[in-house]
């Protein structure tokens, strides 16, 4: 069974672009998580999204957004990219189901770093 | 807001010998508390949780704790071997494994 796929792996931006991040969850589950995780504040929420809704948001500004496709794939987008935004962004996934286990697979997440 | 405290931050033991990774969690409606490793250049990777109407879990090695009048839950590993090294995370939600607000992560080193 394929694990949760995340590309670009790796990509450098300069300050004021964008970006969008890709994730390809484990085949059947429909929840799709972001995290960020940086040196200083560690691994932080994003959002998640359930069946093409987002069900859960993190205290991050309006320059982060993200969408869930039918098929579960899943994307994130930042605008205006700042400095503070280089980190590494993991997506995860699950059943999302209240029956499901509650444990999260990780991809390997995506390293953006900006100039 | 929610804030999980994790200590200590790095921890050395030799082959063999035990370590305990403490947290400390502040939302009093959190009910699940996993503990993830991550190893060099992966994702976090779950190795045990728990849940609030338990107060211990074992899975050979590794154990968890939960204390939930003090709001802390522990993770001990014993017999700890070199493949263990890695940084661990604990983390706290209110709800099955989303929205999980996690520690700053212990880096443990087991010298062989």
């Amino acid at each position: 069974k394929a694990g949760v796929t995340q590309t670009p792996r790796y990509l450098i931006k300069t300050r004021g672009q964008q970006v969008t991040l890709s994730c390809s969850p484990i085949s059947g589950h429909r929840s799709v998580s972001w995290y960020q995780q940086t040196p200083g504040q560690g691994l932080q929420f994003l959002f998640e999204y359930f069946s093409e809704t987002q069900r859960n948001k993190g205290n991050f500004p309006g320059r982060f957004s993200g969408r869930q496709f039918s098929n579960s794939r899943s994307e994130m987008n930042v605008s205006t990219l700042e400095l503070g935004d280089s980190a590494l962004y993991l997506c995860a996934s699950s059943g999302g189901a209240v029956t499901s286990t509650g444990e999260l697979f990780f991809g390997e997440g995506s390293r953006l770093t900006v100039l | 807001g929610e804030n999980v405290e994790q200590h200590p931050s790095t921890l050395s033991v030799q082959e063999g010998d035990s370590a305990v990774i403490k947290c400390t969690y502040s939302d009093s409606a959190s009910n699940y508390f996993p503990w993830y490793k991550q190893e060099l250049g992966k994702g976090p990777q779950l190795i045990i949780d728990i849940r609030s109407n338990v107060g211990e879990k074992k899975d050979q090695r590794i154990a968890v704790t939960l204390n939930k009048t003090a709001k802390h839950f522990s993770l001990h590993i014993t017999e700890t071997q070199p493949e263990d090294s890695a940084v661990y995370f604990c983390a706290a939600s209110r709800e099955y494994g989303n929205k999980l607000v996690f520690g700053a992560g212990t880096i443990l080193r087991v010298k062989s």
